[in-house]
């Protein structure tokens, strides 16, 4: 199946400053990226994914870029708030599922 | 809209009891199933998923099952559980390939 890999495990930025979290995946034919944001307790709410058919998708402060010749995407996260501060995942398709990331513990701190 | 509902929020049961969660999906039909467990602090793991009605496929091995006796309905369950069963629980559906899941509100098992 699919490997997705998640870098950082954890990040902390100060408020208005830029978040970017990465992640590969080994299977070329994948074409399907969504990410995904956890606030504690809760479930965990697409905010943006991207085909393989474009190379950047852009939703006011949050963007996700997709690099396929090198197996990866980020999610660029500009001007953060406190309440951008969760667990974020990413994914790619494995088979009929997705299988996700570890995830990444972003701190926005005031 | 399409709307899914999970049930129970919380659940706190011996070990060796038996489970039942319920997931049902609201405004689609045949939508693709999935359950999930995120042990606490942790990622999500693929347990079970179902692309049509009585359609099992099952990612781990374990002392969990999984059932679709309606089109929109998913239910997991366990004869016996285990202290390591403990977790939070999240049903999830999708159009198909290509789509993002919508998970369920999710459901708190703790096993004592």
């Amino acid at each position: 199946g699919e490997n997705v890999e998640q870098h950082p495990s954890t990040l902390s930025v100060q408020e208005g400053d830029s978040a970017v979290i990465k992640c590969t995946y080994s299977d070329s034919a994948s074409n399907y990226f969504p990410w995904y944001k956890q606030e504690l307790g809760k479930r965990p709410q697409l905010i943006i994914d991207i085909r393989s058919n474009v190379g950047e998708k852009k939703d006011q402060r949050i963007a996700v870029t997709l690099n396929k010749t090198a197996k990866h995407f980020s999610l660029h996260i500009t001007e953060t708030q406190p309440e951008d501060s969760a667990v974020y995942f990413c994914a790619a398709p494995s088979g009929y599922a997705l299988n996700f990331g570890k995830g990444t513990s972003l701190l926005v701190t005031p | 809209s399409q709307t899914i509902h999970q049930w129970p929020a919380t659940l706190v049961q011996p070990v060796g009891s038996p489970l039942s969660l319920e997931c049902t999906v609201e405004g689609t039909s045949n939508p693709n199933l999935y359950w999930y467990r995120q042990a606490a602090g942790r990622g999500l793991q693929l347990l079970f998923y179902s692309v049509g009605i009585g359609q099992i496929s099952s990612e781990v091995p374990q002392n969990l099952s999984a059932s679709r006796p309606q089109d929109r309905q998913f239910i997991l369950s366990s004869k016996k559980l285990l202290l390591s069963d403990s977790g939070f629980y999240l049903c999830a559906w999708r159009m198909g390939q290509g789509y993002g899941y919508t998970f369920g509100s999710g459901t708190r098992l703790t096993v004592v």
